[in-house]
């Protein structure tokens, strides 16, 4: 099976802009979750979609939201673009809504923002 | 709120040596606990994943997982490190508001 599949890998934006980025989950997974990594604040959660509805949400302003589609492909939006937004933004499926489904992570998104 | 600790952002031991990575757990947490490894400019790998009962959890690339509730810890470890071992590990609650640990970086010299 395929993994999970991020794009695009690299994204180089300015502030005030927003940005789009994508997950496609590995195959037959309903779940899926984006987290947010930077060297300062580690990997935080930003939030979960089952079923094309989002289950739960981090502690992250309006700026950042979500969706799923039917297919269980799902997208991250970042909409005013921070500095601090800078990250590695993962993306990870599961087979199971949480908790305790395992949890299989893309190889991310690397979002500069200048 | 739950929450994981991972007690040291570093450590170093040698080619052949113990690994011991500590994490540590709220006791509000639920028992679904994770251990992942980071390789640099990748994304995160399931190491090993807590079983309800078990005491002992066994994950890939011969890593385990003790689990101890009257502590409320679920430490790593390899019997004997090697090379390709270095790379960053994350304890983790999955479930809810999801919560990672911090990391620690496991330096493997030779």
């Amino acid at each position: 099976k395929a993994g999970v599949t991020q794009t695009p890998r690299y994204l180089i934006k300015t502030r005030g802009q927003q940005v789009t980025l994508s997950c496609s989950p590995i195959s037959g997974h309903r779940s899926v979750s984006w987290y947010q990594q930077t060297p300062g604040q580690g990997l935080q959660f930003l939030f979960e979609y089952f079923s094309e509805t989002q289950r739960n949400k981090g502690n992250f302003p309006g700026r950042f939201s979500g969706r799923q589609f039917s297919n269980s492909r799902s997208e991250m939006n970042v909409s005013t673009l921070e500095l601090g937004d800078s990250a590695l933004y993962l993306c990870a499926s599961s087979l199971v809504r949480s908790p305790g489904g395992e949890q299989y992570f893309g190889p991310g998104t690397r979002l500069t923002v200048t | 709120a739950q929450s994981v600790t991972q007690l040291g952002s570093h450590v170093s031991v040698s080619e052949g040596a113990l690994v011991l990575l500590r994490c540590n757990y709220s006791s509000s947490v639920p028992p679904y606990l994770f251990w992942y490894v980071q390789y640099p400019n990748q994304g995160l790998q399931l190491l090993l994943k807590y079983t309800t009962g078990a005491t002992l959890v066994k994950g890939i690339n011969g890593f385990e997982a003790e689990f101890k509730k009257s502590e409320t810890s679920f430490h790593l470890t390899k019997p004997s490190a090697h090379m390709s071992d270095a790379a960053e590990y994350f304890c983790a609650a999955l479930g809810g508001k999801s919560t990672f640990g911090d990391g620690t970086t496991l330096t493997v010299k030779p």
